[in-house]
């Protein structure tokens, strides 16, 4: 069964870069249709698609984040990363790690999805 | 202000039938595919719903989904005090900066 399970720190200082990392275990992240994503969600807000990537590198973000956004695949490690640049505090949110389920032009679903870890950002 | 329009919040009691709404256009719902998500408090959100009204292994019965022009709808039967949650739509959004959208979420209390 397939898993997933984010890592990084917990607390990053306003002006840098957010990093983190997603383990997939249970399948391997080069598995033919596969792309793999990040959403996240504000403390007692609703979620935010940041971004999604397939093995081969290719990557779709959403558009008010795109600028700091970068989102990248090791196959040989079998995991996908997150960094998000100039961080504020409107990034403090719990990030999630998913696979998206693609169609011939679209995503249609999310699943499954990491337990998800919180980011605080402050000085 | 999310691309997708969902209630704050629906209640109904034990047993009892409820619908969520989520509403959008004709770039993402009109000609995507909708998910559901439940999101248990304290958990991270699990898959409902998928191409509008198909249910992943393991959800029962008693949840529902539908679509119908630029509007999809989440039902749920024999409310249970674990259904309290909440629950979000999703889907791609396929204007020209192409991107996933959710919902803002539901909040469901089961009274």
């Amino acid at each position: 069964q397939l898993q997933l399970q984010e890592s990084g720190p917990g607390l990053v200082k306003p002006s840098e870069t957010l990093s983190l990392t997603c383990t997939v275990s249970g399948g391997s992240i080069s598995s033919s249709s596969y792309y793999w994503g990040w959403i996240r969600q504000p403390p007692g807000k609703g979620l935010e698609w940041i971004g999604s990537i397939y093995y081969s590198g290719s990557t779709y973000y959403n558009p008010s984040l795109k600028s700091r956004v970068t989102i990248s695949v090791d196959t040989s490690k079998n995991q996908f990363s997150l960094k998000l640049s100039s961080v504020t505090a409107a990034d403090t949110a719990v990030y999630y790690c998913a696979r998206p389920r693609a169609g011939s032009s679209s995503f249609n679903w999310f699943d499954p999805w990491g337990q998800g870890t919180l980011v605080t950002v402050s000085s | 202000q999310s691309v997708l329009t969902q209630p704050p919040s629906v209640s109904a009691a034990p047993g009892q039938k409820v619908t969520i709404s989520c509403s959008g256009s004709s770039s993402n719902i009109g000609n995507n595919y909708v998910s559901w998500y439940q999101q248990l408090p304290g958990t991270a959100p699990k898959l409902l719903i998928y191409e509008n009204n198909k249910r992943p292994s393991g959800i029962p019965d008693r949840f529902s989904g539908s679509k119908s022009g630029t509007s999809a709808t989440l039902g749920i039967t024999g409310l249970q005090t674990g259904d309290e949650a909440d629950y979000y739509c999703g889907t791609w959004d396929s204007s020209l900066s192409a991107h996933w959208v959710f919902g803002g979420g539901t909040k469901l209390t089961v009274l």
